[in-house]
């Protein structure tokens, strides 16, 4: 059974630093990418990035590129999304979800989703 | 970058058919593949197409995917709605270097 395990909740001051994790399990983790979604209370999601654990390439969205990185650490199926500086404006849900893989060329979408992390930036 | 643009919020009767529109504001829709997810309130999302078209094993035949290029939109169906077809839904596609997007999604009440 394909599972991503991600901490509840961190809470955390402006201005920290914080590496969220997402466990992966039940599937080859190095052969699939694996990205990271935000959900700001009450709006939208927002997809920010995706990386490919086998060769660490990873994709960011423009509006996500330069404020956070992503990576992962294959040898323990983890992957995961990091701030250096956090803004109150940081906080919210954020999602992992594994990509389903390549069809005839073109990616797939997110098949299998964490439980979410709720990252609460406040002084 | 290209944007999905959904309606914000589409109603519909017990049993009756609804479509939700997920147009692409540039490139091809059909140069990428389009997913459609469910998102309940307090829950992760859940996806309902893949693919443009394909459903993952347990979602039901009720729900369905198409593209058009003439109007480069997705659409995503569901037909005989019942009360726990209501959520929010969310179109996903990619640009040319696999960069994704979400719509807005779109709020479906079933009343």
């Amino acid at each position: 059974e394909v599972q991503l395990v991600q901490p509840g909740a961190e809470v955390k001051k402006p201005g920290e630093s914080l590496k969220i994790s997402c466990k992966g399990s039940g599937y080859n983790f190095n052969g699939h990418w694996i990205g990271w979604v935000r959900q700001m209370p009450g709006k939208g999601l927002e997809w920010m990035g995706i990386i490919y654990p086998g060769d660490s390439d990873t994709r960011y969205s423009p509006s996500f590129q330069g404020q956070v990185s992503i990576s992962a650490d294959k040898s323990i199926n983890t992957a995961y999304l990091h701030w250096g500086s956090l803004k109150a404006s940081d906080s919210g849900m954020y999602y992992c979800a594994r990509v389903s893989g390549y069809s005839y060329g073109r990616l797939g979408g997110f098949d299998y989703w964490g439980q979410g992390t709720l990252v609460t930036v406040s002084s | 970058n290209f944007m999905l643009t959904q309606p914000h919020s589409v109603s519909e009767s017990p049993g009756k058919t609804v479509t939700i529109s997920c147009t692409r504001s540039s490139g091809s829709i059909a140069s990428n593949y389009v997913q459609w997810y469910q998102q309940r309130p307090g829950s992760s999302p859940t996806t309902v197409i893949y693919e443009d078209n394909q459903r993952p094993s347990g979602v039901p035949d009720r729900f369905s995917g198409s593209i058009d290029s003439s109007s480069n939109s997705a659409s995503l169906t569901i037909s005989g709605l019942k009360t726990e077809d209501e959520a929010d839904y969310y179109c996903q596609s990619y640009d040319s270097i696999n960069r994704g997007v979400f719509g807005g999604g779109t709020k479906l009440t079933v009343l």
